[in-house]
C-alpha cells in the first residue's frame, strides 16, 4: 500500500495570489494525479501528473492557472495562481502503480479558502 | 469520454442491506471503482471489479456486468458509520474517471 501526505492541510489565501500544494507519496508509484472537490460535489480530475515532463491536464484546465511539477517518483506540487472565490475548494494529490497493486490511493487533501 | 450515474441520495436502517447502483458509458474501460468518503475526508477504497461477476469483502459486496454498464455495491449488516458517500468510479486507459457519488445515510 501506499501513505500520501499533502502540505498545507488547509489554507486561506487572498484573491490574486498563489499558492503550492506539495504531495509526497512514501512509495515509489507510476503515476501522480491531482483533482479537485468542490463543496458537496465529487471529485473532478485536473491533472496527470508526469515525472520530468509536463502534465496532462483534463479539458477545463490549463497549466497557467495550474502548474504542475514532479521532480521524481514520490514528490508532485500543485499551484494554484491569481486565486479567485471560485477557486475554494479541496484538492486531492492521488497515486497508482504500485507493483502488482491495481488500487489507487488519495492524500488527505487540501482545503483551500479564497476570500 | 465518460457518464457515469448513480442515485444522489439513498436512506436505510441500522442492521439493514442497502445496493447502491451506478450506470456508465465509457470510451476504454480498464476495471470499475467503489470508493467510500466520509465527510471532510479523502475517498478510501472499497472494491475493483474488472470482470463480469459479483467480489465480496466482509459485509461489502460488489458486482459488475461489462456487456449491461452497471455495476452494485451492496452493503450488508449497515452500521452507522456506513454513512457516508460512495463513489462510483470508472477507469479509462489510465485516468479515474468519478461519479457524482451517493450520500447514505443509516438510521437508528
Amino acid at each position: 500500500s501506499a501513505v500520501i501526505s499533502q502540505k498545507p492541510s488547509r489554507d486561506i489565501c487572498q484573491r490574486g495570489t498563489s499558492l503550492t500544494i506539495q504531495c509526497q507519496v512514501d512509495s515509489q508509484v507510476t503515476m501522480m494525479f491531482w483533482y479537485r472537490q468542490q463543496p458537496g460535489q465529487s471529485l473532478t480530475l485536473i491533472a496527470t501528473a508526469n515525472q520530468g515532463s509536463e502534465a496532462t491536464y483534463e479539458s477545463g484546465f490549463v497549466i497557467d492557472k495550474f502548474p504542475i511539477s514532479r521532480p521524481n517518483l514520490t514528490f508532485s506540487t500543485l499551484t494554484v495562481s491569481n486565486m479567485s472565490p471560485e477557486d475554494s475548494s479541496i484538492y486531492l494529490c492521488s497515486a497508482t502503480g504500485l507493483a502488482g497493486d491495481y488500487e489507487q490511493y488519495f492524500g488527505p487533501g487540501t482545503r483551500l479558502t479564497v476570500t | 469520454g465518460q457518464n457515469i450515474d448513480q442515485p444522489t441520495e439513498m436512506t436505510a436502517t441500522e442492521g439493514a442491506i442497502v445496493q447502491i447502483n451506478c450506470t456508465y458509458q465509457t470510451s476504454g474501460f480498464n476495471g470499475l471503482f467503489w470508493y467510500q468518503q466520509h465527510a471532510g475526508e479523502a475517498p478510501t477504497f472499497l472494491s475493483y471489479n474488472v470482470l463480469d461477476g459479483l467480489e465480496e469483502k466482509g459485509r461489502f459486496s460488489s458486482f459488475l456486468s461489462r456487456s449491461k454498464g452497471y455495476s452494485y455495491l451492496l452493503l450488508k449488516e449497515l452500521q452507522m458509520k456506513d454513512s457516508a458517500s460512495y463513489l462510483c468510479a470508472v477507469k479509462g486507459y489510465s485516468t479515474l474517471t468519478f461519479g457524482k457519488g451517493t450520500m447514505l445515510l443509516v438510521s437508528p
